[in-house]
């Protein structure tokens, strides 16, 4: 594709319950990262996926937070036991490869925990 | 660890005035600078990079950034701004060998007529 997708675009769920979110880089970035962003905070980096490399894990504020991506395509974070802090706009990036490279930016997907 | 200063979280500005958004970061070791936008109801974009050589970097659409290495700055300027600039700005930097983006938490611009 294009650019970077997402899906879903919106998510209301539950406390308590487990989500899915995925995302579709662009084709050929080996590079995959997820950011979290909260409302009225910048975008804080969860996780770092590069080629077939260990992920950087870093940022996953907890092991409630997890993230899974096949080779140089689609990744998905989950996110189980969701808690209301847990509600943010989830932004997936991906970039050519190693070094300080442009990242690109899929539309997020706004989750909402009651 | 890296962080990234936005001071100002709100700039209301009259079209054609110039303005600038102010960007600190803490450390200057490989530093690389990254201005990002967010139009509203549009996806993040990157509005320009510094990675090496000129410290005055330039997008298409007028605005400028200059890296300052003595005060850690890398400030966004346009000497006229027009409603269409209307959006969030964030800074954005990657440092010491690392892959991650270190955000600021952005700047709201609004260009009123």
């Amino acid at each position: 594709g294009a650019g970077v997708s997402q899906s879903p675009s919106n998510k209301v769920t539950e406390k308590g319950k487990d989500v899915e979110l995925r995302c579709d880089p662009i084709s050929g970035h080996t590079a995959l990262y997820w950011y979290r962003q909260r409302l009225g905070q910048g975008l804080e980096f969860l996780i770092y996926f590069q080629g077939n490399s260990a992920p950087d894990k870093s940022g996953l504020p907890s092991d409630r937070f997890s993230a899974e991506r096949t080779g140089e395509s689609v990744s998905t974070l989950t996110i189980q036991r969701t808690q209301q802090e847990d509600s943010a706009v989830y932004l997936c990036a991906s970039s050519p490869g190693t070094g300080p490279e442009t990242q690109y930016f899929g539309p997020g997907t706004r989750l909402l925990v009651l | 660890a890296q962080s990234v200063t936005q001071l100002d979280s709100q700039v209301p500005v009259f079209e054609e005035a110039p303005v600038e958004l102010r960007c600190n970061y803490s450390s200057s070791v490989s530093v690389y600078l990254f201005w990002y936008v967010q139009y509203p109801n549009q996806g993040l974009q990157l509005l320009l990079k510094y990675l090496s050589g000129s410290t005055l970097v330039e997008s298409i659409n007028g605005f400028e950034a200059e890296f300052n290495k003595s005060q850690t700055s890398f400030h966004l300027r346009k000497p006229s701004v027009h409603i269409s600039d209307t959006a969030e700005y964030f800074c954005a930097v990657i440092s010491g060998g690392s892959e991650k983006l270190v955000f600021g938490k952005g700047t709201k611009l609004t260009v009123n007529p």
